[in-house]
């Protein structure tokens, strides 16, 4: 059974630091691109990154790129995503998704981790 | 960036109902278009993927259509799990989009 789990949300002040894990099993890792999917209380989901199999590329929102760092351990299975210089507006649950194919989209989702910017 | 808008916002039917959504990308992104499903609490579920082909395990009655800049997913009839949220997202390019969600509601 494919699961992805998130962790490491919390409350943070504005302007700190936060690394999210996402605990990935039940299927090869190290073969799917991996996202982060956010999404503010009460509103939509914004794509906020993506790394390929390897890590080697990577890809960030305008919003949060120079500020978000993403990256895998393939060894570990985990996803991880450093978050610096966070923003009351960063304030949201962020998933972890698997991304299977070019064709096939984030088929596998986690439950999601809140992180909270706030003084 | 390409943009995404999903139409309506939000809509009320009944059991039974036939529900179409709309949604409009700002320029073509082929057939890179997907539909996900989200409830209260609970992460997105992937319905249609590729514009029209069903993700394994999503019943039949949800379909959807479209290409180039104009797509649509249509519920043939609306069952009592189908009240939800419902986000079009494309995976033309990077940075991926989504439509700002349609929530339909029990009437």
């Amino acid at each position: 059974e494919v699961q992805l789990v998130e962790s490491g949300g919390g409350l943070v002040q504005p302007g700190g630091s936060l690394r999210l894990s996402c605990a990935a099993s039940g299927f090869t890792f190290s073969s799917y691109w991996m996202h982060w999917v956010r999404q503010a209380p009460g509103k939509g989901l914004v794509w906020v990154s993506c790394i390929n199999e390897d890590g080697r590329d990577t890809r960030y929102a305008d919003s949060v790129k120079g500020r978000f760092t993403i990256s895998r351990d393939n060894a570990k299975e985990t996803l991880y995503l450093q978050m610096n210089g966070l923003r009351a507006e960063d304030t949201a649950v962020y998933y972890c998704a698997r991304d299977p194919t070019t064709v096939v989209p984030l088929d596998y989702w986690g439950q999601g981790t809140l992180v909270t910017v706030s003084s | 960036d390409i943009q995404m808008t999903q139409s309506p916002s939000s809509l009320s039917a009944s059991v039974g109902d036939r529900v179409t959504i709309a949604c409009r990308a700002s320029q073509s992104i082929r057939s890179f278009l997907n539909w996900y499903q989200q409830k209260p609490g609970k992460a997105p579920n992937l319905l249609i993927y590729d514009t029209s082909s069903l993700q394994s395990g999503v019943p039949s009655r949800f379909s959807g259509s479209g290409s180039g800049t104009d797509f649509t997913l249509t519920i043939s009839s609306l069952q009592p799990e189908d009240f939800a949220t419902y986000y079009c997202q494309q995976s033309y390019k990077t940075p991926w989009t989504f439509g700002q969600g349609t929530k339909v509601e029990i009437k």
